[in-house]
């Protein structure tokens, strides 16, 4: 079993709804849950991260945290066709970093 | 101003040849990373220096060596490549800064694509 799980979709939704993307994950010594996007053939960038349990908000960005549960959420408000892209949840304890398996995402215009 | 640069972009290759990758990262980070892509988008981590010095070393075949010879740069060094090591290689960095601060974002690389035929 992958310490980190995530649906890999694609998801293909029309411009302006909301999007959830979600993962779970089996090790209760991760501190801190990120979410990073990738561009088809570039690198990930970091969007965001959070450290406790509960919701952090970013423009059109919410990330989720349940501890107690293991999940955490990304919800994007409004989508937009820029927005099509892979996002792969992260998660870290010390200097180790575990990532999902990223979700394509392709926003229809 | 490319902040993490990663040589070549794309590597194709005969199985059995040995090859190597170069990493670099203008930023002053202390901690660089190399990570696996696979084709489902799985990205694995391999090995992680901070300041010259490996802290990170998964579970890989011996076959991959890396190779810091200052804080800015870490290549990746590949023996005998193998159809399985298909891929793309990413590297990143990222600053560790002060006890207690999170520093959790990496800056990754634009990768090699690397085939192995």
């Amino acid at each position: 079993q992958k310490e980190v799980e995530q649906d890999p979709g694609p998801l293909s939704v029309p411009e302006g709804a909301i999007v959830s993307l979600n993962c779970t994950y089996s090790n209760s010594a991760f501190q801190y849950f990120m979410w990073y996007r990738q561009y088809s053939r570039k690198g990930p960038e970091l969007l965001m991260y959070t450290y406790s349990s509960g919701n952090k908000e970013d423009g059109r960005f919410t990330a989720q945290v349940d501890k107690s549960s293991k999940y955490i959420s990304l919800f994007i408000r409004d989508s937009q066709p820029s927005d099509s892209a892979t996002y792969l949840c992260a998660m870290r304890t010390g200097n180790q970093f575990y990532f999902g398996t990223g979700t394509s995402l392709t926003v229809i215009p | 101003d490319t902040a993490v640069s990663q040589t070549p972009k794309y590597l194709v290759t005969q199985m059995g040849n040995d090859k190597s990758i170069k990493c670099e990262q203008n930023l002053g980070h202390d901690t660089m990373y190399w990570y696996k892509q696979d084709s489902k988008k799985f990205l694995k981590i391999m090995f992680s220096y901070n300041n010259k010095e490996l802290i990170i070393n998964e579970t890989v075949p011996n076959r991959f060596s890396p190779k810091s010879p200052d804080k800015a740069h870490l290549n990746l060094h590949i023996n005998s490549l193998e159809l399985g090591d298909s891929a793309v290689y990413f590297c990143a960095s990222r600053p560790t800064g002060l006890a207690g601060l999170p520093n959790n974002e990496q800056f990754f690389g634009p990768g090699t694509r690397l085939t192995v035929l």
